[in-house]
């Protein structure tokens, strides 16, 4: 049963333009939610993260977005840069539990 | 500024054998773990460790042992390889629980033949 969902398994976008990744969860005792990015053969580095008691946090050109009536999250890269393309991974994790968990990831790929 | 330290980087191994990956980290985290990633899967938990003599089994736990004698190191045990072990090995840590960021290393690529 996968409780971190990632629907789209890749998105091209333009130089410039907005990139906007997707996330839905299914369990309700998620608090905290995490987007990590991954270049090709490296590890996964964090990028931005987002309180179950917020409903946006930005950081420079990222931007996420909690929606937790309808247990889902969204990325938001203004502008996209070609430097942005890599893998994008969605985490969550639920009060005291230490286990993280993840979505299958989504390819962003941004052509100049 | 090592961080997080994975070896080795690649691996080939005959069904069977025995193998350890090795992690070790130099920021004096409390909670280390290891991922596996395979196409389509995304990243799935194997074992973690909340410190020093204490381990846990997350989602894929069978075929692989850990242990953790040291703060600062948290081997990956592969007793008797299979080909469904092919796959690319992530370590990882943090300060405490789970809304603090994970380091991650960069990764072992390993193939079971």
């Amino acid at each position: 049963d996968q409780q971190v969902k990632q629907n789209s398994p890749s998105l091209s976008v333009q130089e410039g333009r907005i990139s906007i990744l997707n996330c839905d969860y299914t369990n309700s005792m998620f608090d905290y939610f995490l987007w990590y990015k991954k270049y090709p053969a490296e590890g996964p580095t964090f990028l931005i993260s987002i309180s179950s008691i917020k409903d946006k946090n930005e950081d420079g050109r990222f931007t996420v977005f909690l929606n937790k009536s309808a247990k889902h999250l969204s990325l938001h890269i203004v502008p996209s840069q070609p430097g942005d393309s890599a893998v994008y991974f969605c985490a969550a994790s639920a009060g005291s539990n230490y286990k993280l968990t993840f979505g299958k990831g989504t390819l962003l790929t941004v052509n100049p | 500024n090592a961080g997080v330290t994975q070896t080795p980087k690649f691996q080939v191994l005959k069904t069977g054998q025995s193998m350890t990956l090795q992690c070790a980290q130099d920021m004096n985290h409390e909670y280390m773990s290891w991922y596996r990633q395979d196409p389509g899967m995304g990243l799935r938990l194997i074992h973690y460790s909340v410190g020093a003599g204490i381990t846990d089994q997350g989602e894929v736990p069978n075929g692989y042992n850990v242990s953790r004698s040291t703060t600062e190191d948290f081997p990956l045990r592969l007793l008797s390889a299979a080909p469904s072990q092919t796959s690319v090995y992530f370590c990882a840590s943090r300060f405490g629980q789970g809304n603090e960021k994970l380091f991650f290393g960069s990764g072992t690529q390993l193939s079971v033949l």
